[in-house]
Formats: C-alpha cells, sequence, structure tokens
C-alpha cells in the first residue's frame, strides 16, 4: 500500500516569501502521479500542480513549482512571491498506476498561512 | 459552468435517519469517486466508478451504498447515519488516461453533521 507523509503539519509565511511544503511518499510502483491540492476555508479542492513519475523535469505553474527526487521518494512545493490568497490547507496526493482512474492517496495536510 | 455539483452542500440529520447526496458531473469524464473528509481534514477514498461499474470499494460499512445510474451521476446513499459519519464528503470525477487527462476534479462538498 502506498503512504504519502507530510511532516508540517502548520507553516506560516510573510507575504511575498517564498515557502516550501514538504511530501514523501512510499511505493514499489513504477509508474504513478503525484499532485498537490489546495483546499482553502471555502473547502472547495483545487488542483495547484501536477507531476508524472516517468517525467524528470520538475512541473512549474506560474509561481507554484516542485522538486520531485524520484530516488528520495521527495516531492516538494515551492510557493514563490506567496501571495494572502495562497493561505489554504495544502495536500499531497499520490495516485499510482497508468489508467488514470485509480484511488488518490492524499497526506495528512499542511496549513499554510500568508500574513500580510 | 458547473464541473462537477453536488447536492445538498449541506445537510444535518439524527441519528439513525436515511440520507442521499448526490453528484453530477458535465466533463464527460469516465470515472466517478466519493472521499470522505473527516474532522482532522484527512482524506480517504470510500468509492469509484467507471462506466457505471464498481471498481473501488474501500473498507466502508455496509450501511453506505454508491449508485451510478449513468456515468455523468453517482449517488451515495447512507442508510442508518451515526454520529461517527458526519464529516465532508466530496465527490470527484477523472477521465481515463487514454485521454491523457487523469487530473481528478472535485467537486464543492458535502458537509453531513448526524446529531
Amino acid at each position: 500500500a502506498q503512504t504519502v507523509t507530510q511532516s508540517q503539519p502548520e507553516m506560516s509565511v510573510q507575504e511575498a516569501e517564498t515557502v516550501t511544503l514538504s511530501c514523501t511518499y512510499d511505493t514499489s510502483e513504477s509508474n504513478y502521479y503525484l499532485f498537490w491540492y489546495k483546499q482553502p476555508p471555502s473547502r472547495q479542492m483545487i488542483l495547484v500542480i501536477r507531476q508524472e513519475a516517468y517525467k524528470q523535469q520538475n512541473a512549474t505553474e506560474n509561481r507554484f513549482s516542485v522538486n520531485f527526487q524520484k530516488a528520495a521518494k521527495s516531492f516538494s512545493l515551492k510557493i514563490s512571491d506567496s501571495q494572502l490568497g495562497d493561505t489554504a490547507m495544502y495536500f499531497c496526493a499520490f495516485m499510482r498506476g497508468m489508467n488514470g482512474n485509480e484511488k488518490l492517496t492524499f497526506g495528512t495536510g499542511t496549513r499554510l498561512t500568508i500574513i500580510p | 459552468d458547473t464541473a462537477v455539483s453536488q447536492t445538498p452542500k449541506y445537510l444535518v440529520t439524527q441519528m439513525g435517519n436515511d440520507k442521499s447526496i448526490k453528484c453530477e458531473q458535465n466533463l464527460g469524464h469516465d470515472t466517478m469517486y466519493w472521499y470522505k473528509q473527516d474532522s482532522k481534514k484527512f482524506l480517504k477514498i470510500m468509492f469509484s466508478y467507471n462506466n457505471k461499474e464498481l471498481i473501488i470499494n474501500e473498507t466502508v460499512p455496509n450501511r453506505f451504498s454508491p449508485k451510478s445510474p449513468d456515468k455523468a451521476h453517482l449517488n451515495l446513499h447512507i442508510n442508518s447515519l451515526e454520529l461517527g459519519d458526519s464529516a465532508v464528503y466530496f465527490c470527484a470525477s477523472s477521465q481515463d488516461l487514454v485521454a491523457f487527462t487523469y487530473e481528478q476534479y472535485f467537486g464543492p462538498g458535502t458537509r453531513l453533521t448526524v446529531t
């Protein structure tokens, strides 16, 4: 079974600073996907960024980027130039396989607060 | 345009009652899911359906019964509600990898409170 670990329950950072959220996972699968989801107080789950395990290049989406270390089974999220709207719970998630219809296994989340 | 919708958004009911939550997606996706988020914010898969066929059924009490009348709808019926069923229930959908889109898109969630 796969497990996802987020070791930082809470983090806070000043607006405009850069913050990195940690995520490690454990799997014996060779084909899988990793995701970061954001859950603001509205409780909507919003996909932030995704990474295919077979790609060596780290994914980026505007101010969001990941550091994917496959051998170390690490998948951290970096948020640059943080904004007040980034305040939310952030969940790291793992999906095995190549079918695209597998379940997501989530970490326990990191509550990020951006301080004005 | 709503992609994945759930009704109701809030549901307050008493122990022992039976209730249903409905989910609809207009994305043309093949697979739909139910996740439960507990009071500590932990998210866990409950069920998934692919083209109306049950493909994932995690360890969930049999008081919970999903039903998929067509691939755009996945409903969750809960019998004999218990206090521990209080949670936020999320519906999600995704498309098979053959279409190269495999992200799961989530509905707004249904907050169920059992008193």
